[in-house]
């Protein structure tokens, strides 16, 4: 399967202030590139996604950033809030849907 | 009930017990997964079922026996556990249909074994 690294695995921001985790990954192929949110105690939660002929798509806070020549995309959080603070997945999948999930990122968001 | 239910929410069994997780989708989607989420390595992929066909084993002990009998429905039968096998196990379902889409989780069953 897909070797998928993310960095930081712990990140600490104060509130109001951006975040940014890494997410690489080893098979070209990939097509789809998703980051879920999981909250303590709950399941995880797509938050957003991009597709191979994407460079960045917004949400309001969030964004995603693609580099396909390098391997790797970000998640990108704009103006942190304390209920930001969860752990966070990548999962870059190939044209099959086997999704396979990066290390996580435990982001905390200090009032 | 809609989404993705798992029963039941939490499991203690012994070594020698036998039990099955149970999970099923009400989303209409073709593709369920089992996940196991623990402290030294979150969320990893244990099987996935395409229209009830199991495409996936990622190296995952016999102890471990999965089940699809229609495209809601997802058992995990377990037997013989070890304690390192506690852990929380997810279950996910997604639609294929051409290109890859979201997948939604259950709230997993935390499994203890003593």
């Amino acid at each position: 399967g897909e070797n998928v690294e993310q960095h930081p695995s712990t990140l600490s921001v104060q509130e109001g202030d951006s975040a940014v985790i890494k997410c690489t990954y080893s098979d070209s192929a990939s097509n789809y590139f998703p980051w879920y949110k999981q909250e303590l105690g709950k399941r995880p939660q797509l938050i957003i996604d991009i597709r191979s002929n994407v460079g960045e798509k917004k949400d309001q806070r969030i964004a995603v950033t693609l580099n396909k020549t390098a391997k790797h995309f970000s998640l990108h959080i704009t103006e942190t809030q304390p209920e930001d603070s969860a752990v966070y997945f990548c999962a870059p999948t190939l044209g099959t849907n086997q999704f396979y999930f990066g290390t996580g990122t435990s982001l905390t968001v200090i009032p | 009930e809609t989404g993705v239910t798992q029963t039941p929410r939490h499991l203690v069994m012994g070594m020698t017990n036998k039990k099955s997780l149970k999970c099923e989708q009400h989303l209409g989607h073709n593709a369920m997964y089992w996940y196991k989420q623990s402290a030294k390595k979150p969320l990893e992929l244990m099987f996935v079922y395409n229209f009830k066909e199991q495409t996936e084993n990622n190296s995952v002990p016999s102890r471990f026996s999965p089940e699809c009998p229609n495209s809601s429905h997802l058992f995990l039968h377990l037997h013989t556990l070890q304690p390192e096998d506690s852990a929380l196990y997810l279950c996910a379902s997604s639609q294929v249909q051409g290109r890859n889409t979201e997948a939604f989780f259950g709230q997993g069953t935390r499994l203890t074994v003593v």
